[in-house]
C-alpha cells in the first residue's frame, strides 16, 4: 500500500479557501485516493474520493494531477466547523479479500474567526 | 443510514483483565475493522476480517485478536489487558468494493 505523508497541522480564518496536499510517490495503478474528515470524539467520515484529474462533491474538491504522485483537497470558504483531522488515504478498491484501510497520521485542521 | 454500533463509549479495566471489544454493523459489510487511535499517531489498523471467520493482521495486532462468527459482529479481544492499551478504539465496516467506510463512535479503554 502506498506511503502518505501530508502535513501535520494548518491554519486558516473563516471565509478562506483551505488546500490541504498529499504526497503518495509509489501510488500503484489501481489505486485510489480517499479523503477522510474526522472531528473530535468522532469516528471518521468520508469526504471524497477521485483516481485522476478533478472530482468535486457538495463538500470539497479533490484536486489529481497527471502523474498521481499528490493530490489536493480543497475545502471552499472554511468555517469553524471545518476544524477537524483531515486524513489522506491511497489503495485499491477491488482488492478482493485483502481491502485495507490504512490511515496516516493526518492534518490537523483549525479554523479561526 | 448505515450504522456501526460499539457496544461501550467508555471503559474502565484492570491489568490482566481479559477485555472484550464489541461491534456491530446493520449494512451486510464484508469488510470490518479495528483501529486504535492516540494522539499525534492517527488510527492504526489492528485487525481486519474480509468474511465471516476470515481476519487478517493489520500493523498492530500485538496484543490483541479478534472474532467474526457472524457477519454483522466484530469483536476485538485483549487477552490479557495492559496499561498501554489505554487508547481510543474505533471499528469500520465497508461493502466488498465500496467506495465509503462507516465508523462507529468509537470506545475510550482506559486500563488502570
Amino acid at each position: 500500500l502506498a506511503k502518505t505523508t501530508q502535513p501535520i497541522s494548518m491554519d486558516s480564518y473563516e471565509g478562506q479557501e483551505v488546500n490541504i496536499t498529499c504526497s503518495h510517490n509509489n501510488i500503484a495503478t489501481n489505486d485510489y485516493i480517499t479523503w477522510y474528515q474526522q472531528f473530535p470524539s468522532q469516528g471518521p467520515r468520508f469526504i471524497i474520493q477521485g483516481y485522476k484529474t478533478k472530482v468535486t462533491n457538495e463538500v470539497a474538491s479533490l484536486f489529481i494531477p497527471a502523474d498521481r504522485k499528490s493530490s489536493t483537497l480543497s475545502l471552499p470558504r472554511v468555517s469553524l466547523s471545518d476544524t477537524a483531522v483531515y486524513y489522506c488515504l491511497v489503495g485499491p478498491m477491488f482488492s478482493g479479500g485483502y481491502n485495507k484501510l490504512i490511515f496516516g497520521a493526518g492534518t490537523r485542521l483549525a479554523v479561526h474567526p | 443510514d448505515v450504522k456501526v454500533t460499539q457496544s461501550s463509549r467508555y471503559l474502565v479495566k484492570r491489568t490482566g483483565e481479559k477485555v472484550f471489544l464489541e461491534c456491530v454493523q446493520d449494512m451486510d459489510h464484508e469488510n470490518m475493522f479495528w483501529y486504535r487511535q492516540d494522539p499525534g499517531l492517527g488510527l492504526r489498523l489492528i485487525y481486519f476480517s474480509y468474511d465471516v471467520k476470515m481476519k487478517e493482521k493489520g500493523d498492530i495486532p500485538e496484543g490483541y485478536s479478534v472474532s467474526r462468527e457472524k457477519k454483522e459482529r466484530f469483536s476485538l479481544i485483549l487477552e490479557s489487558a495492559s496499561t498501554n492499551q489505554t487508547s481510543m478504539y474505533l471499528c469500520a465496516s465497508r461493502g466488498r468494493g465500496e467506495t465509503e467506510a462507516f465508523f462507529g463512535q468509537g470506545t475510550r479503554l482506559t486500563v488502570v
